[in-house]
């Protein structure tokens, strides 16, 4: 596609259940990336996919957050036993990978825990 | 202290004046830097990209870089009422990752 796509566009879910959140990024992109932005704050970085390579999840807050990428493509965020602390908007980045290009961000998925 | 900082604002100016946006970043390594401008409600749009110390102008806004201070700014000339938005700096420190600001709200007042 021309941008990049995130579903669902808003998710709310009860405390403890696990959710899935989902990045279709731009079409030869090698690079994706995952942030989270709570109301009024910061980009908080979770985790960066380039190519084959191991991916840094140095911002994942914990051992509930997890995410992976399949076939160098599409990505998928997990977060388990959801916390009322998860509720923030999910936003999914990609880029060529290349020290000089900036992001294309998806338009974000909107997480509530109640 | 950060790594990438940003005068938190919120700026105020007049429609029609000159918007001034700063941010200084701490590894002398980095690359290349990048402003993003998020709506409210929205997605950051990146808006600017600049690489080597000087002035980058597109349209009504100019990036301008100075390794040596490691320090960059956007400038927003003529500004009007939709440039209100927040203004977020990022800086490539490695490969393709960014670092990005807290940003910094704009708003311009008619």
């Amino acid at each position: 596609g021309a941008g990049v796509s995130q579903s669902p566009s808003n998710k709310v879910t009860e405390k403890g259940k696990d959710v899935e959140l989902r990045c279709d990024p731009i079409s030869g992109h090698t690079a994706l990336y995952w942030y989270r932005q709570s109301l009024g704050q910061g980009l908080e970085f979770l985790i960066y996919f380039q190519g084959n390579s191991a991916p840094d999840k140095s911002g994942l807050p914990s051992d509930r957050f997890s995410a992976e990428r399949t076939g160098g493509s599409v990505s998928t965020l997990t977060i388990q036993r959801t916390q009322q602390e998860d509720s923030a908007v999910y936003l999914c980045a990609s880029s060529s990978g290349l020290a000089g290009y900036g992001y294309t961000f998806g338009s974000g998925t909107r997480l509530t825990v109640v | 202290q950060k790594e990438v900082e940003q005068n938190s604002g919120p700026l105020s100016v007049p429609e029609g004046a000159i918007a001034s946006l700063n941010c200084t970043y701490s590894d002398r390594g980095s690359q290349s830097f990048f402003w993003y401008r998020q709506y409210s409600g929205k997605s950051p749009e990146l808006i600017m990209s600049i690489y080597s110390n000087g002035d980058k102008e597109d349209g009504r806004f100019t990036a301008q870089l100075n390794k040596a201070s490691q320090y960059v700014s956007l400038l927003i000339r003529d500004s009007q009422p939709s440039d209100s938005a927040t203004y977020l700096c990022a800086v490539n420190t490695n490969a393709g990752k960014s670092t990005f600001g807290d940003g910094t709200t704009l708003t311009v007042k008619p």
